[in-house]
């Protein structure tokens, strides 16, 4: 199976912050990489596709890049909903595994 | 959209179902995935199945004690799982897409495991 490790697992900032989670995955996937946002009690949202495709709707301060084995998603400014928990997944391989989390919490 | 069935309780050793039904898009044209999500827990693929019920794939942790089916007629997508035991207490979410990126999700059916 492809590993999917995200740094850092949790990560203090403020409203107006850049901020760039990074996940690498174990072996190569291509740009087979998304990014999924969950809130407390709610299920994912999914932000970016295919590694820098935004998903319809998403705000343009979500952005993603990479290839191989090292991803990042950036925020450009922080907002106050943009709190919560994010998780990469690879789709290159089954099975279609996802990082384990990066908490962002305000500071 | 997507529309999981309500939250259940289940003994060790009991069987699960949760269905997922969707709207708004051709049934058939999509695969369904399902994850699940221990408690305070990250998120774990189990599996998806296609629109016509012939395309199943699953995670080797769950093979042999899940099942995947779909009813076109209904457009509907079911989950099972077998032999439950406390590991298995999780949120399960169904989700459209199979072979890349999962939007969108259904809202989860909590499921306790417990005697």
């Amino acid at each position: 199976d492809v590993q999917m490790t995200q740094s850092p697992s949790t990560l203090s900032a403020s409203v107006g912050d850049r901020v760039t989670i990074t996940c690498r995955a174990s072996q190569t996937i291509s740009y087979w990489l998304a990014w999924y946002q969950q809130k407390p009690g709610r299920a994912p949202k999914l932000l970016v596709y295919k590694s820098s495709s935004l998903q319809g709707g998403v705000p343009s301060r979500f952005s993603g890049s990479g290839s191989g084995t090292e991803f990042t998603l950036t925020i450009s400014s922080l907002q106050p909903d943009d709190f919560a928990t994010y998780y990469c997944q690879q789709y290159d391989s089954y099975p279609y595994t996802f990082g384990q989390g990066t908490k962002l919490d305000i500071k | 959209h997507l529309v999981q069935s309500g939250g259940e309780v289940k003994k060790p050793g009991a069987s699960l179902r949760v269905s997922c039904t969707t709207s708004g898009y051709t049934f058939t044209d999509y695969h369904i995935t399902w994850v699940r999500q221990a408690p305070g827990q990250g998120l774990e693929w189990m599996g998806r199945v296609g629109g016509l019920s012939v395309d199943r794939k699953y995670s080797q942790k769950f093979q042999g004690r899940v099942s995947m089916t779909t009813d076109t007629s209904t457009n509907t997508a079911y989950m099972d799982l077998r032999s439950l035991t406390s590991d298995d207490t999780a949120v399960y979410y169904c989700a459209r897409g199979g072979r890349g990126s999962l939007d969108p999700w259904g809202q989860g059916t909590l499921v306790t495991v417990s005697s």
